[in-house]
């Protein structure tokens, strides 16, 4: 089974607006990132978030984890159209690069 | 950053027939690839892991003797899908770590006729 489960699986806002999504996980991990992939198309890779960090930041994104509750949050800031995609989470828990990947998120952002 | 190449971007064959998809690290040496499969609208699923010089390890479920894993340099990783069936109808990505994080290719689209 995936080790990660994102929530919510779809989630439809105005831009402008922020966005959260959140995954959770259910073994220790070494770092989890965040990525997104535009419709038919590969993986852009966006954070990752090692198991000793609780925050990170990039742009408009800010990158959560609790590895006490074995879950992490994406959250976009001042949402544009083009941040409509599918958002997945993927967690390492080797350090060897071998992710597994959460269910996704499909967000849509209404101009 | 470091950047991983598949090839080719896309391909359609007919059922019965095989497919070979490459997945190149263009900057940087990678003892171990991993491939995996998206369906549409779904989530990505490891495959195998592809090691350099060794037998590839598979995930359970997948068929070794349907999917042949070949990693004959640090640069380079094949996948082959022999006797392909309309049901192999996938996106196909291949990843590849240094020694930082991990990079993924641009993925092919199968399809199978």
């Amino acid at each position: 089974s995936q080790q990660g489960e994102e929530d919510p699986q779809a989630l439809s806002i105005q831009e402008g607006e922020n966005a959260t999504m959140n995954c959770s996980y259910k073994t220790s991990i070494n770092n989890l990132q965040w990525y997104r992939q535009n419709s038919g198309r590969g993986l852009v890779h966006l954070i990752l978030i090692r198991s000793n960090e609780r925050e990170k930041h990039s742009g408009r994104l800010r990158v959560t984890l609790d590895t006490s509750k074995k879950s992490s949050s994406l959250l976009i800031t001042a949402s544009r159209a083009a941040d409509t995609a599918s958002y997945f989470c993927a967690t390492d828990t080797t350090n060897a690069g071998k992710s597994t990947f959460g269910d996704g998120t499909t967000l849509t952002v209404k101009p | 950053g470091a950047v991983v190449s598949q090839h080719p971007s896309w391909v359609i064959c007919k059922s019965g027939t095989s497919v070979k998809i490459e997945c190149r690290s263009l900057d940087f040496q990678a003892t171990t690839m991993f491939w995996y499969r998206q369906f549409p609208k779904q989530s990505l699923m490891l495959m195998a892991t592809s090691n350099e010089g060794s037998k590839a390890t598979y995930e359970q479920g997948v068929e070794k003797d349907k999917f042949l894993i070949n990693h004959a340099s640090l640069t380079l990783s094949t996948l082959t899908v022999t006797s392909a069936h309309p049901e192999d109808s996938s996106f196909y990505i291949c990843s590849a770590k240094d020694s930082y994080e991990q990079y993924f290719g641009p993925g092919t689209r199968l399809t199978v006729t």
